[in-house]
C-alpha cells in the first residue's frame, strides 16, 4: 500500500513570488507520481506525471516537479505564480502498474495575493 | 488530454429519494472508471472501482447497496445514491482511466455537489 504526505494544509505567497508544494509518498514498490490541482467546486486537472525516465518533469501553466527517490519527495515548484495559480493542489501516487489506484495526499491549499 | 464529463454538477434531493449521477468520457473508451468522495477540504477518497461489463469494485466501508455503480458501456458509468440521507450529502467526482492500461493516468469529471435534504 502507499500513502502520501502534503506537510503544508495552507500556503500563502505573493503574486509573481516562487513557491514549492511538499510531497512525500511511501511505498515498498516502484511508483508512479502525479499532481493535480482542483479549482473550486470543479473536478481535478492533471498538471504533471512522473513515470519514468527524467527525474525533473515538467507541466502546464509553468508548473514542474522533481521526483527524489532517496528522499521518496516529489515537491512542485513554480518560479513566478499568478493570482489564477489560486487552488488546491493535490499530490497522488499509484504503483507503477497500469491497473493499480491512485493514492491522494490531503491537498495544499496555495493563496497567492497581490 | 482526454474529456470526462459529469452531470448533473448539482443536485438537491429530500431525504429518502434516490439520485443518479453520470460520468462520461467522451473521447476514449474507459474500460474502468472510479468514483470518489470528497468532504469539505478534504482530499478524495476513492469510493469503487467500476469496470465495464462487470461488477463494481467496492473499498473498504463502502455500502455497495447504498452506492449502486452500473457500467454498462465503455464509455459511460452511473453512480446512483439510494434512500440518499443528509449524511450522504458531498462531492462525488469521477474520472476514467486512460485506455490501455497507459500508466495509470486518470481524467477527472467536473465533480457533483450532492446536497440531501
Amino acid at each position: 500500500a502507499q500513502s502520501v504526505t502534503q506537510l503544508d494544509s495552507q500556503v500563502p505567497v505573493f503574486e509573481e513570488a516562487p513557491v514549492e508544494l511538499r510531497c512525500n509518498y511511501s511505498s515498498s514498490v516502484s511508483v508512479y507520481l502525479f499532481w493535480y490541482v482542483q479549482y473550486p467546486n470543479q473536478g481535478l486537472q492533471l498538471l504533471l506525471k512522473y513515470l519514468s525516465g527524467s527525474t525533473l518533469v515538467k507541466g502546464i501553466n509553468g508548473f514542474e516537479a522533481e521526483f527524489n527517490k532517496s528522499q521518496t519527495s516529489f515537491h512542485l515548484r513554480k518560479p513566478s505564480v499568478h493570482i489564477s495559480d489560486t487552488a488546491e493542489y493535490f499530490c497522488a501516487v499509484s504503483e507503477d502498474s497500469g491497473y493499480s489506484t491512485l493514492t491522494f495526499g490531503k491537498g495544499t491549499m496555495l493563496l497567492v495575493s497581490p | 488530454g482526454a474529456v470526462v464529463s459529469q452531470h448533473p454538477s448539482r443536485v438537491i434531493c429530500k431525504s429518502g429519494t434516490s439520485v443518479k449521477i453520470e460520468c462520461r468520457s467522451l473521447d476514449f473508451q474507459a474500460t474502468t472508471m472510479f468514483w470518489y468522495r470528497q468532504f469539505p477540504k478534504q482530499s478524495l477518497m476513492l469510493m469503487a472501482t467500476s469496470n465495464e461489463g462487470s461488477k463494481a469494485t467496492y473499498e473498504q466501508g463502502v455500502e455497495k447497496d447504498k452506492f449502486l455503480i452500473n457500467h454498462a458501456s465503455l464509455t459511460l458509468s452511473t453512480l446512483t445514491v439510494t434512500s440518499a440521507h443528509p449524511e450522504d450529502s458531498s462531492f462525488y467526482i469521477c474520472s476514467a482511466r486512460e485506455p490501455f492500461g497507459a500508466k495509470n493516468i486518470q481524467y477527472f469529471g467536473a465533480g457533483t455537489r450532492l446536497s440531501v435534504l
